[in-house]
């Protein structure tokens, strides 16, 4: 079965406030984690990456935390936008996949009200 | 434009139909994926290679056959389409750098009829 996630969960969000993004993830050999954005008719965008010897890592407006201890990620978002309205992924890449296989949550569709 | 692009971005055929998907990036990548996004949005991986090199291999139906003629192109043919076929299809690329990041294209929204 998928370790990542499950489901497409919807957050509802108003314009201005902060949002977070939760996914769980079960395989603790996971090294690698990456947020990714999926806007209505395009392709997965890349938006913010960390690795397992980091715990936080920021970006412009976007704040990733990993949780090891219980296999946790979660992306938080500062001053939501009605540009952030979209799907967000988290993938995980463990370092004996060969290839560099990244396994997919079921993704959360956040929605930004005006 | 640097990018990863796919053709056509919408593909409409009848079961029982062979049909092709192409795929380019010109990031100079090493490394190409095709994944397949279901209804719910779900994102699986389908096949990856490295260098022209097969090294991904999925649980996938033996009608998908990937070709990379060079490692600029991934392309994706499918035979005898079925209606479960329909879905979108998204190529994506990774450098053989420290990051494991994959950029993907625009996809590519098959419809079996």
């Amino acid at each position: 079965g998928e370790s990542v996630g499950l489901h497409l969960p919807t957050l509802s969000v108003q314009e201005g406030d902060n949002s977070i993004i939760n996914c769980a993830y079960s395989n603790s050999a996971s090294d690698y984690f990456i947020w990714y954005k999926q806007e209505s008719g395009k392709g997965p965008q890349f938006i913010i990456d960390i690795r397992s010897n980091m715990d936080k890592r920021q970006g412009q407006r976007v704040t990733v935390l990993l949780n090891k201890t219980v296999k946790h990620l979660s992306l938080q978002i500062a001053a939501t936008q009605p540009g952030d309205s979209a799907v967000y992924f988290c993938a995980e890449n463990s370092p004996k996949a060969a290839g560099n296989k990244l396994t997919f949550g079921g993704g959360t569709r956040v929605l930004v009200k005006p | 434009d640097t990018a990863v692009s796919q053709t056509p971005k919408y593909l409409v055929t009848q079961m029982g139909n062979d049909k092709s998907i192409k795929c380019e990036q010109n990031l100079g990548h090493d490394t190409m994926y095709w994944y397949k996004q279901d209804s719910k949005k779900f994102l699986k991986i389908m096949f990856s290679y490295n260098n022209k090199e097969l090294i991904i291999n999925e649980t996938v139906p033996n009608r998908f056959s990937p070709k990379s003629p060079d490692k600029a192109h991934l392309n994706l043919h499918i035979n005898s389409l079925e209606l479960g076929d329909s879905a979108v299809y998204f190529c994506a690329s990774r450098a053989l750098t420290s990051t494991d990041t994959q950029y993907f294209g625009p996809g590519t929204r098959l419809t079996v009829l």
